[in-house]
């Protein structure tokens, strides 16, 4: 399996400022996913991080709000911008193609608990 | 279109006494079934998954799940339940993107409450 470790763990913003996420997997994977799980929800996809290129978002997450980069294969970031209360989730970074590993696997993050106040 | 059912939003067991956590799918492909477990404040954690061949698959801490494709379901099953065992239980669907796994499509949780 992978080892995925996200940055902050968790973190207490203000309206209106912004939290740039990381996530760093100890291998080499094809694709990165970022959800969200808000309180007592299931997990939503926000969008999926192409390697090199724009991301792609879901119905319903924008760029301008949750601007994505994935600058090589192990790592990437989220950003969750201008913030209000309704982004208080935990958001998760996933992984699937593991070099070496299963293909057919997903592997999830710790989660980034953020509250916005 | 693609949909995860988890009918039970919260279930109590006693310790010692079987489980059985219910799923149903509605994907138009041939489906890739999970099941993960989030413990409080952690990441999701997978059970098992099913991609074919045999329908009834083994995870670990003694989960096991059975596929049937005539029902759309993907039961998870223990039998004994563990007080460490109380957690958050999702079910999840997805299907290969090229050759690897594009994204999950996910049930809303079911919440295992395990009594001592």
């Amino acid at each position: 399996s992978a080892v995925i470790s996200q940055k902050p763990s968790r973190d207490i913003c203000q309206r209106g400022t912004s939290l740039t996420i990381q996530c760093q997997v100890d291998s080499q994977v094809t694709m990165m996913f970022w959800y969200r799980q808000q309180p007592g929800q299931s997990l939503t996809l926000i969008a999926t991080a192409n390697q090199g290129s724009e991301a792609t978002y879901e119905s319903g997450f924008v760029i301008d709000k949750f601007p994505i980069s994935r600058p090589n294969l192990t790592f990437s970031t989220l950003t969750v911008s201008n913030l209000s209360p309704e982004d208080s989730s935990i958001y998760l970074c996933s992984v699937s193609g593991l070099a070496g590993g299963s293909s057919y696997e997903q592997y999830f993050g710790p989660g980034t608990r953020l509250t916005v106040t | 279109a693609q949909s995860v059912t988890q009918p039970d939003i919260h279930i109590t067991v006693s310790e010692g006494a079987s489980l059985e956590l219910r799923c149903n799918y509605s994907y138009g492909a041939t489906p890739y079934l999970f099941w993960y477990v989030q413990s409080p404040g952690q990441g999701l954690q997978l059970l098992l998954k099913y991609f074919s061949g045999d329908t009834l698959v083994q995870g670990i801490k003694g989960f096991e799940a059975e596929f049937k494709r005539s029902q759309s379901s993907f039961n998870l099953r223990k039998p004994s339940v563990h007080w460490s065992d109380a957690a958050e239980y999702f079910c999840a669907v997805g299907a290969n993107r090229g050759s690897t796994l594009g994204r999950l499509y996910f049930g809303r949780g079911t919440q295992l409450t395990v009594w001592p």
